[in-house]
């Protein structure tokens, strides 16, 4: 079985400060583990993806996520947060098939100028 | 921009009418998706075609139809909807079951 959890519904950082958005993730077999962005009135877009091996991914947009297996999270980050960073963002598990595919509730991120 | 395009982007129908949303990719993908997304809740799965064929329903009501004409086309029928059917469609695509290529959606309101 599988789940993912976003632990917070609401993240608010400063422009140019670092910023942490948090993804437990649970799983009975090696997954692959994604975040998405979701702009407002705007699909899903990949920011990054995790598949084996690697335990830092790197994104675009300047976002990274570290992979810890022992620890079961997949956390995003950024040095520095930038205005056209405020959307909301998704933590994906997946399995084998399609139906496997489990997203995060969702985090929304907000920038104060 | 994205590479799965979906028309329209905005539709309003009545709880009588019949409408279709499309959706088109163009990478070779052999998988489609739809999928429905409600205010600040993440998407949920409806419908996943694999190699143009039916592979997943979620138990989602018969006033939605599907259909896969070819390999880079994707259509939802839609029939006799409810004002909670109102949401943000979205079509996916993929190679394989991972990572999902979102297009912008189509913001369906029922009146």
């Amino acid at each position: 079985a599988q789940s993912v959890t976003q632990l917070d519904s609401h993240v608010s950082v400063s422009e140019g400060t670092p910023v942490l958005l948090r993804c437990n993730y649970s799983s009975s077999y090696s997954p692959s583990l994604f975040w998405y962005v979701q702009h407002p009135n705007k699909g899903l877009q990949l920011l990054l993806k995790y598949t084996s091996a690697a335990t830092l991914v790197k994104g675009i947009n300047g976002f990274e996520a570290e992979f810890k297996k022992s620890e079961t999270f997949f956390h995003l980050t950024k040095p520095s947060a930038h205005m056209s960073d405020a959307a909301e963002y998704f933590c994906v598990v997946s399995g084998y098939s399609a139906s496997k595919i489990i997203f995060g509730s969702g985090t929304r991120l907000s920038i104060r100028p | 921009d994205t590479e799965v395009t979906q028309t329209p982007k905005h539709l309003v129908m009545g709880m009588t009418n019949k409408k279709s949303l499309k959706c088109e990719q163009h990478m070779g993908h052999r998988a489609m998706y739809w999928y429905k997304q409600k205010a600040k809740k993440p998407p949920e799965l409806m419908f996943v075609y694999s190699y143009e064929k039916l592979s997943i329903n979620e138990s989602v009501p018969s006033r939605f139809s599907p259909e896969c004409p070819n390999s880079s086309l994707l259509n939802l029928h839609l029939h006799a909807l409810q004002p909670e059917d109102s949401a943000l469609y979205l079509c996916a695509s993929s190679q394989g079951p991972s990572p999902l290529h979102f297009g912008n959606g189509t913001r369906l309101t029922v009146t």
